[in-house]
């Protein structure tokens, strides 16, 4: 399909494994998000990435996380030593350019999201 | 830190009532958002306002901007069962800050 994919869509894991959250985006978008949303929240910004410059990583919560972006394209969010409160639905985004300024109105596409249980 | 307030948390109501969603901010937006989600799909864009003061209709769907650009509203006429689900804002200013989102739920 065309859209934002993400793999896997579930996934379960014990306390303090490390597990990793691919994103695909859609082909030619330069910018690149990740957020996370608890159970019926708002979305939670932890990186954005656009093109070659340095990604965004203010939103990310603690150290264990960490995001790269290959060939600008598909991302991964790789979280280590996980934690029971890192639970929750992992979203990716997209957009054709970024979503800042008056300029710039990039709509945001999401993916379906991977929901993580640290059990 | 640019924060975004939508009210109400939770909305319960019967097909065909009218209903209005708010969100607030003491912070000035370039543009602002709105999507909806639906359980177990990312949020999808319904629109976006830029002009402070601007309206935009979406069938029985009425957003608006406020002058200041720092509010924004989303009323929805005759609601139906298919307007359940995730009411997101987001505002533009740097990065798309998210509101907490309103859950819409309407019973037939």
């Amino acid at each position: 399909g065309a859209g934002v994919s993400q793999s896997p869509s579930n996934k379960v894991t014990e306390k303090g494994k490390d597990v990793e959250l691919r994103c695909d985006p859609i082909s030619g978008h330069t910018a690149l998000y990740w957020y996370r949303q608890s159970l019926g929240q708002g979305l939670e910004f932890l990186i954005y990435f656009q093109g070659n410059s340095a990604p965004d990583k203010s939103g990310l919560p603690s150290d264990r996380f960490s995001a790269e972006r290959t060939g600008g394209s598909v991302s991964t969010l790789t979280i280590q030593r996980t934690q029971q409160e890192d639970s929750a639905v992992y979203l990716c985004a997209s957009s054709l350019r970024p979503t800042s300024g008056r300029a710039a109105l990039g709509e945001q596409f999401f993916g379906p999201g991977t929901r993580l249980t640290v059990l | 830190t640019q924060l975004l307030e939508q009210s109400p948390q939770f909305l319960s109501i019967q097909e065909g009532e009218n209903l209005t969603v708010y969100c607030n901010s003491s912070s000035v937006f370039s543009s602002l958002q709105w999507y909806r989600q639906e359980p177990g799909e990312g949020p999808v864009l319904l629109v976006t306002v830029v002009t402070g003061g601007e309206v935009k209709k979406l069938k029985r769907l009425t957003f608006q901007f406020g002058d200041a650009r720092k509010d924004s509203s989303l009323h929805i006429t005759a609601a139906q069962p298919g307007d359940t689900g995730l009411y997101l804002c987001a505002g533009a200013g740097g990065k798309l800050t998210f509101g907490q989102g309103t859950i819409l739920t309407v019973h037939p």
